[in-house]
């Protein structure tokens, strides 16, 4: 399918370990979103891209998360001198425009487990 | 403060009850939409319905139908005959009509539907 996809689906790290998560997203969208879910928790916002530009990192919650967009098609997400408290899934959401009426389509996430 | 509230952490019903999963959502904007996603154990958020403010009329599609009353702030969503595929966990968001690009999601609400 056409779906929004990421890689890798899981990823362990030891404690200060650098990761580096990959999105791809549907083809063609301009929009371009990273969210972080804690366990038992709803998604939260980290960032958003739209094209190559990222236009709002509030939600990133420290200087170790990095995220870039250079050809307004595949994101990565960095973590830096990972931390136990980084262990979640990050999910990635493609939309079509940058209408934010526009409908948000989600990837399968990749669960980051830092040891 | 917590802008879309899921009250219910948990529900179990057996196959063929009628469901309802209850979102409360609080905001000034007078344009804003709210959403319903369901996490299968996959993990990939899959898209629902959309609505925008101005829509208060009820939608039914299929087995699923969705309750927006603003006088209440609150956008229910009702499973009919419940079925065991229907067991996921089942968010809520709100995306404000504001430049900003977020969804707030809620906590999620876990169905078990038992056969």
């Amino acid at each position: 399918g056409a779906g929004v996809s990421q890689s890798p689906r899981y990823k362990v790290a030891k404690r200060g370990q650098d990761v580096a998560l990959r999105c791809d997203p549907i083809s063609g969208h301009v929009s371009l979103f990273w969210y972080q879910q804690a366990l038992g928790q709803g998604p939260e916002f980290l960032t958003y891209f739209q094209n190559e530009a990222q236009l709002d990192k509030s939600g990133l919650p420290s200087d170790r998360f990095f995220a870039e967009r250079p050809e307004g098609s595949v994101s990565t997400l960095k973590i830096q001198r990972t931390q136990q408290e980084d262990s979640a899934v990050y999910l990635c959401a493609s939309s079509r425009t940058q209408d934010s009426t526009d409908t948000q389509y989600f990837g399968p996430g990749t669960r980051l487990t830092v040891l | 403060a917590q802008k879309v509230t899921q009250a219910q952490t948990e529900i179990s019903v057996v196959e063929k009850e009628d469901v309802t999963l209850d979102c409360v959502y609080e905001t000034r904007d007078t344009t804003y939409y709210l959403f319903w996603y369901k996490q299968p154990p996959s993990g990939e958020l899959v898209f629902l319905i959309r609505r925008n403010s101005f829509d208060e009329q009820n939608e039914i599609s299929g087995r699923y139908s969705w309750n927006f009353q603003k006088s209440t702030s609150s956008f229910n969503f009702t499973i009919t005959a419940s079925q065991v595929v229907d067991s996921a966990v089942y968010f809520c968001a709100l995306r404000e009509g504001l430049p900003g690009n977020q969804f707030y999601f809620g906590t999620g609400t876990s169905l078990t539907v038992i056969p």
